[in-house]
This record gives C-alpha cells, sequence and structure tokens, in this order.
C-alpha cells in the first residue's frame, strides 16, 4: 500500500480541454515533487515544492501548473497539453529536500488525444 | 547525456541465490544514493538509501554498496526470492550542488528470480 495517493489513476484529455492531478501524503512530509515518465524511460523531475513554497521548476512549459495548497496535498493543472505530454505522472513526497528518501505514488495515466 | 547508468536491462537469477545489481554514476557532485523497485502500474517503491560518507549500507536482504573513487554502486539481494521479481531503479542526488530533491534515475534493471 502506498502512502502518496494520486487520483485519478487514469485521464483521457482533448487538447483543449483543463484537468487537474491530484496528489495526497499523511506522513507529515514537508516536500512534495512532480515527476513524469515516459514509456521506458526514468522518471523525470518537474517541479519540487519545499514547505508549500516552489523550489524548484524543472523549465516545464506553462501549460503545467503545479499547486501546494497545503503541506499535504499537491495538485497539477493541466491546460491545453499537447499529444507528447501523455505519460505517466508520478507525484512523491520527502520529510524535507535532505537526506531522506521521496516515496512515490502509484502515478496517474495520462493520454492527450 | 546519462549522468546515472544502469547497463544491463536484465537479470536473471535463481531462488534463494545472491542477486547483484550494478550502478555508475558520472557526476561527482551526487551525494544521495537509492534503489527503488517497481512492479507493472504502481509507483516506484523505495528499498534502501546510502550516503556518501558511508560505503555500505545494510537492511535485511538488502545491502548497497558504494565505491566513490570508481563512481560505482551495487545492490546484493540475498536470498532473492520470487517476489523480488521486478524492474529496480538505481537513482543519485547532488543534496549540496543546488539540486535539492532532483532525484536522476537509471533506466533500471528487470529482475526476474526463478523458482
Amino acid at each position: 500500500d502506498t502512502e502518496v495517493t494520486q487520483t485519478p489513476k487514469h485521464l483521457v484529455m482533448g487538447m483543449t480541454n483543463k484537468k487537474s492531478l491530484k496528489c495526497e501524503q499523511h506522513m507529515g512530509h514537508r516536500a512534495m515533487y512532480w515527476y513524469k515518465q515516459k514509456a521506458k524511460k526514468p522518471p523525470e523531475l518537474m517541479f519540487v515544492y519545499s514547505y508549500e513554497k516552489l523550489s524548484i521548476n524543472e523549465s516545464v512549459p506553462s501549460r503545467f501548473s503545479p499547486e501546494c495548497p497545503n503541506s499535504s496535498l499537491l495538485n497539477l493543472h493541466l491546460h491545453a497539453l499537447q499529444p507528447e505530454d501523455s505519460a505517466l505522472y508520478l507525484c512523491a513526497s520527502s520529510q524535507d529536500g535532505g537526506y531522506q528518501p521521496q516515496h512515490f505514488g502509484d502515478g496517474t495515466r495520462l493520454s492527450i488525444l | 547525456d546519462q549522468q546515472v547508468k544502469q547497463n544491463s536491462p536484465s537479470l536473471s537469477v535463481q531462488e534463494g541465490r545472491i542477486s547483484i545489481l550494478n550502478c555508475d554514476y558520472t557526476n561527482s557532485m551526487f551525494d544521495y544514493f537509492l534503489w527503488y523497485k517497481k512492479y507493472p502500474a504502481e509507483g516506484p517503491t523505495f528499498l534502501i538509501s546510502i550516503s556518501s560518507i558511508k560505503d555500505k549500507n545494510e537492511d535485511g536482504r538488502f545491502t548497497v554498496f558504494l565505491n566513490k573513487s570508481a563512481k560505482h554502486l551495487s545492490l546484493h539481494i540475498v536470498p532473492s526470492q520470487p517476489g523480488d521479481s521486478a524492474v529496480y531503479f538505481c537513482a543519485a542526488s547532488a543534496l549540496y550542488g543546488g539540486s535539492q530533491g532532483n532525484l536522476i534515475f537509471g533506466k533500471g534493471t528487470k529482475l526476474s528470480v526463478k523458482p
């Protein structure tokens, strides 16, 4: 059982839609992350939130907009995505940004039509 | 430019024997290393980690060895069990190199443990 919960598990959307991915953890972690994983590739970091503030944005296009409403929740708002954005989106959390492991959710499988 | 390399895409081991998964890295700023296990349709599950001040860390059947001079780490699983069959990812981070939280993953090694 994962302690990082992501919803939805699957999402199909058109290029003009607006949708959001949600991530929740109740481990008291203060750092949360979004990763993107394409088929047969390793996960790649998109964003890092540390103590509810965006600390790293790995040059992600503005059609992806992260939000951290509180220390337990992390959202990823999607708008005007492209077919190449189809991927597995993974959320992770860690105690803080130091020498503690990141714990991952099971991801949202996103398909852009 | 791959900073973390897992050169063996797959490994097959007999149940009860030792599994050794290898990982090489190129960035000398990496100071924290982790191994994750991934089953299909699930996210990566943390297994074990090691910081650069150590050369060995052990947790039950899992041991990670770090050789900084060779920029090489390995994961030993003893004894291997069929439930260990999964894809194993090596990951590294440069916590004091300005890349806090940025885990760089290798491409993974698929381990098959045969009964």
